[in-house]
């Protein structure tokens, strides 16, 4: 079935430095990979996201890059800051008028940037 | 221009209860969609409805149903409430029900708690 396999669970890293998140995907047809940030109590916000046609889409601090051929995709956060903390979650989905848009989301990693 | 609103956002049933769930798309968005947030997992696919028709349903027993009313806003039911379904229930909207774009957008969610 539709899997999203992301890694790893938890992530800390110094203020500054760079963290990087990655998931697989087992749905061949998925063209729509985006990224969601999960503060506690909160529901998930699109930070950034990204189509299959692009291998990699940069915003500010923030990249995603796409390996279509292995099925993987992977957050990149560079010069991380203290209220990057939170719950990232990957997903994928086939993007498209004739589909339900329903995202498959991976299991989330816990990113802390101790100060 | 007000997100995705839903309420309630916190409470608590006994097993065997029904409940309730409500959401407001942000203005112009026709489709919204349900996720199941268990602890410490990703969100998981329950339904789509896009211009009151759904268009897609998760593996979710048929004590999930749900609905959406010509203003585009869409109730959650659950019936007959198990421990299991303790969880965040999260619902997204989107413009189009296949998402061209491919987009959701979260709302804050509805904690229910299950004893």
């Amino acid at each position: 079935g539709e899997n999203v396999e992301q890694h790893p669970s938890t992530l800390s890293v110094q203020e500054g430095d760079s963290a990087v998140i990655k998931c697989t995907y087992s749905d061949s047809a998925s063209n729509y990979f985006p990224w969601y940030k999960q503060e506690l109590g909160k529901g998930p916000q699109l930070i950034i996201d990204i189509r299959s046609n692009v291998g990699e889409k940069k915003d500010q601090r923030i990249a995603v890059t796409l390996n279509k051929t292995a099925k993987h995709f992977s957050l990149h956060i560079t010069e991380t800051q203290p209220e990057d903390s939170a719950v990232y979650f990957c997903a994928a989905s086939r993007a498209g008028s004739s589909n339900t848009g329903k995202l498959i989301f991976g299991q989330g990693t816990t990113l802390q940037v101790k100060p | 221009d007000a997100g995705v609103t839903q309420s309630p956002t916190h409470l608590i049933k006994t097993r065997g209860q029904h409940v309730t769930l409500r959401c407001s798309p942000i203005s112009g968005h026709k489709s919204v969609s349900w996720y199941q947030q268990v602890l410490g997992q990703g969100p998981q696919f329950i339904f789509q409805y896009y211009e009151k028709e759904e268009r897609g349903r998760g593996n979710f027993p048929d004590r999930f149903s749900a609905r959406q009313f010509p203003n585009y806003s869409s109730e959650l039911n659950v019936n007959a409430l198990l421990l299991g379904d303790s969880a965040l229930y999260l619902c997204a909207s989107s413009y189009l029900a296949g998402a061209n774009t491919g987009e959701l957008f979260f709302g804050e969610g509805s904690r229910l708690t299950v004893l």
